[in-house]
């Protein structure tokens, strides 16, 4: 089965660039029944997604209006990984962060990876 | 954006109690609907897709329902492995969403 496992620091300092990746076993990144996403999850926010990246002949990414000036999501198909960037972050992206895979037939988000918390502070 | 809007927000109930959940969208989903179940410290899990299709290995005591703006997920006989947070999800139209929780506790 699928299984997601998420690497990268838990503490980032402000104005900083917060970097996640999330190593993929039995899938491939470049799947045309996937996206790629992240989600983060604050007291404050809730479940927020961020965005996703996909592969339909060519790579694709979508993200949210609120993170979109400062977030990058990108495939890495020799490690069959994806990776977040989120630049000039502030306290208020403090959160834990999952990614998982979105299934474009039947639209859930499934599996996902173990989260991590990563906490903004200077 | 769609905004997903839960409640009760938190409820209190007894091993053996039903319960329900409801879901409203602010903009019709058709039948675009998940559901999840949240530990403490552990990620979602998938219950319910599509607002009523059971994911395999859930319990048949979980059902969903609903169409349109209106969704319910129901509990038949709380379990105490049950007591939990449950989001709901749109997948009808990006930035897909969720609703802000329910938290299920002992009663």
């Amino acid at each position: 089965q699928v299984q997601l496992q998420q690497s990268g620091p838990g503490l980032v300092k402000t104005s900083q660039t917060l970097s996640l990746t999330c190593a993929i076993s039995g899938d491939r990144v470049s799947s045309n029944s996937a996206a790629w996403s992240w989600i983060r999850q604050s007291p404050s926010r809730g479940l927020e997604w961020l965005g996703r990246t996909y592969y339909r002949s060519k790579w694709y990414e979508d993200y949210a209006l609120s993170v979109k000036s400062r977030i990058a999501i990108s495939p890495d198909t020799s490690k069959n990984q994806f990776s977040l960037q989120l630049n000039s972050v502030t306290p208020e992206d403090t959160a834990v962060y999952y990614c998982a895979r979105y299934d474009w037939n039947y639209g859930w988000f499934d599996p996902w990876g173990q989260g991590t918390l990563v906490t903004v502070s200077s | 954006d769609i905004q997903m809007t839960q409640s009760p927000s938190s409820l209190s109930a007894s091993v053996g109690d039903g319960v329900t959940i409801t879901c409203r969208a602010s903009q019709s989903v058709s039948k675009s609907l998940n559901w999840y179940q949240q530990k403490p410290g552990k990620a979602p899990k998938l219950l319910i897709y599509a607002a009523s299709s059971l994911q395999s290995g859930v319990p048949s005591r979980f059902s969903g329902s609903g169409s349109g703006t209106d969704f319910t997920l129901t509990i038949s006989s709380l379990q105490p492995e049950d007591f939990a947070t449950y989001y709901c999800q749109q997948s009808y139209s990006a930035p897909l969403t969720f609703g802000g929780g329910a938290k299920v506790e002992i009663k």
